[in-house]
């Protein structure tokens, strides 16, 4: 079984549309994360979400919002696709072991979805 | 200030040796996680190795070790006898006490074995 599975792993599509991209994570974790990994590999976060908190990276245009139906799953919307959307878009998810716990839960990555705005 | 400070952009290692990918990280926090990654070609995201800030010995995982050094705020990972398919980007990252739930990611680190 799949931990974190995304889809679709491509989607390519116009600008101005509007398109999302599901993640369903089987490992009972507490937090999911959107990541966006552009044409220079560079890793930037877009959201986390636990049942608590949402956090926005304040640098994420609104046309991206983060729907959770339920802890399992986190998907992406993205509204009025711009060519600068183009990138790879990474779902993961870790566990908070808890502050006194001094451990750290690494993150859970799915696969990817290549995003391609024509 | 940059989080996790990945200052090679690009490394080339002869099949066999050993190589080493540094690693730099900021925080006042007391506990922290270190990780790293590797992104072979096909654009997964593979787990290799963590290191916790509380960790009395340096962490190993096969041919992956990480040289942690807390007062230099360094974790710079080894791999030794590279192979082929070690060819691949690698990203150090970070996970604090304080910002439980974010995880700090490096710019990465390409890697390329020589035959």
């Amino acid at each position: 079984d799949t931990a974190v599975s995304q889809t679709p792993k491509y989607l390519v599509t116009q600008m101005g549309n509007d398109k999302s991209i599901k993640c369903e994570q089987n490992l009972g974790h507490d937090t999911m994360y959107w990541y966006k990994q552009d044409s220079k590999k560079f890793l930037k976060i877009m959201f986390s979400y636990n049942n608590k908190e949402l956090i926005i990276n304040e640098t994420v245009p609104n046309r991206f919002s983060p729907k959770s139906p339920d802890k399992a799953h986190l998907n992406l919307h993205i509204n009025s696709l711009e060519l600068g959307d183009s990138a790879v878009y990474f779902c993961a998810s870790s566990q908070d072991l808890g502050q006194g716990s001094g451990r750290y839960e690494k993150l859970f990555f799915g696969s990817g979805t290549q995003l391609s705005v024509l | 200030a940059q989080k996790i400070t990945q200052t090679q952009p690009g490394m080339f290692v002869q099949e066999k040796e050993a190589v080493t990918l540094d690693c730099t990280y900021d925080t006042s926090d007391p506990s922290y996680g270190l990780f790293w990654y590797k992104q072979p070609s096909s654009g997964e995201m593979i787990f290799l190795i963590y290191q916790g800030s509380y960790d009395q010995q340096n962490a190993t995982e096969g041919r992956y070790s990480l040289n942690f050094q807390k007062a230099r705020k360094s974790a710079n990972l080894v791999i030794s006898a590279s192979q082929l398919g070690d060819s691949a980007m690698y990203f150090c990252a970070m996970r604090e006490i304080n910002t439980g739930n974010q995880f700090y990611f490096g710019t990465g680190t390409s890697l390329t074995v020589i035959p």
